[in-house]
């Protein structure tokens, strides 16, 4: 199993839908918890940050973490076609070095 | 201000010689980590510097892989006699502190003919 579970998609989504793209973990140990997309042939930009459980928004992002399930989400709202890009989420623990899943291809089609 | 800076963009070279991949980290970041990200794959950690820490370098996937950084700032990644599994695109990011997320150039994609 690996430490981090991305579905690598692609999700296809029409122009105006909520997106919602997900993690699963199993190290416990993980408390710091990042999403970053990457458009082709560009490096990973941040969008989102949180330190342990809750929720964060910012503009039509929000970001969800349930260490009790193991579970972060990333919610973005009124999708536009410039989001089609690959999400990939992150997290580290008291190593501070990131373990990142596979990432998430979001097509949205106008 | 200025972001993460990688050179060079694009490098290719022959199996077995040696490439140098340069980063500027942001001004001030004491934090920088190289990653190697091939294609449909995830990022794959390589080194991290911490100030003046001696490197985690629990990533590197041989000895033919190095690292430096120069007083705490720019960092050179080198690879010794090049093969064909080493093409990838290589990234480096940077942090303000080690509890702070990372932010990343656009990478030096390495093609090994």
């Amino acid at each position: 199993q690996k430490e981090v579970e991305q579905d690598p998609g692609p999700l296809s989504v029409p122009e105006g839908a909520i997106v919602s793209l997900n993690c699963t973990y199993s190290n416990s140990a993980f408390q710091y918890f990042m999403w970053y997309r990457q458009y082709s042939r560009k490096g990973p930009e941040l969008l989102m940050y949180t330190y342990s459980s809750g929720n964060k928004e910012d503009g039509r992002f929000t970001a969800q973490v349930d260490k009790s399930s193991k579970y972060i989400s990333l919610f973005i709202r009124d999708s536009q076609p410039s989001d089609s890009a690959t999400y990939l989420c992150a997290m580290m623990g008291g190593s501070y070095i990131p373990t990142f899943g596979r990432g998430t291809s979001l097509i949205v089609h106008p | 201000g200025a972001g993460v800076s990688q050179s060079p963009s694009n490098k290719v070279t022959e199996k077995g010689k040696d490439v140098e991949l340069r980063c500027d980290p942001i001004s001030g970041h004491t934090a920088l980590y190289w990653y190697r990200q091939s294609l449909g794959q995830g990022l794959e950690f390589l080194i991290y510097f911490q100030g003046n820490s001696a490197p985690d370098k629990s990533g590197l996937p041989s000895d033919r892989f190095s690292a430096e950084r120069t007083g705490g700032s720019v960092s050179t990644l080198t690879i010794q006699r090049t093969q064909q599994e080493d093409s990838a695109v290589y990234l480096c990011a940077s942090s303000p502190d080690r509890d702070q997320p990372q932010h990343f150039g656009d990478g030096t994609r390495l093609s090994i003919l």
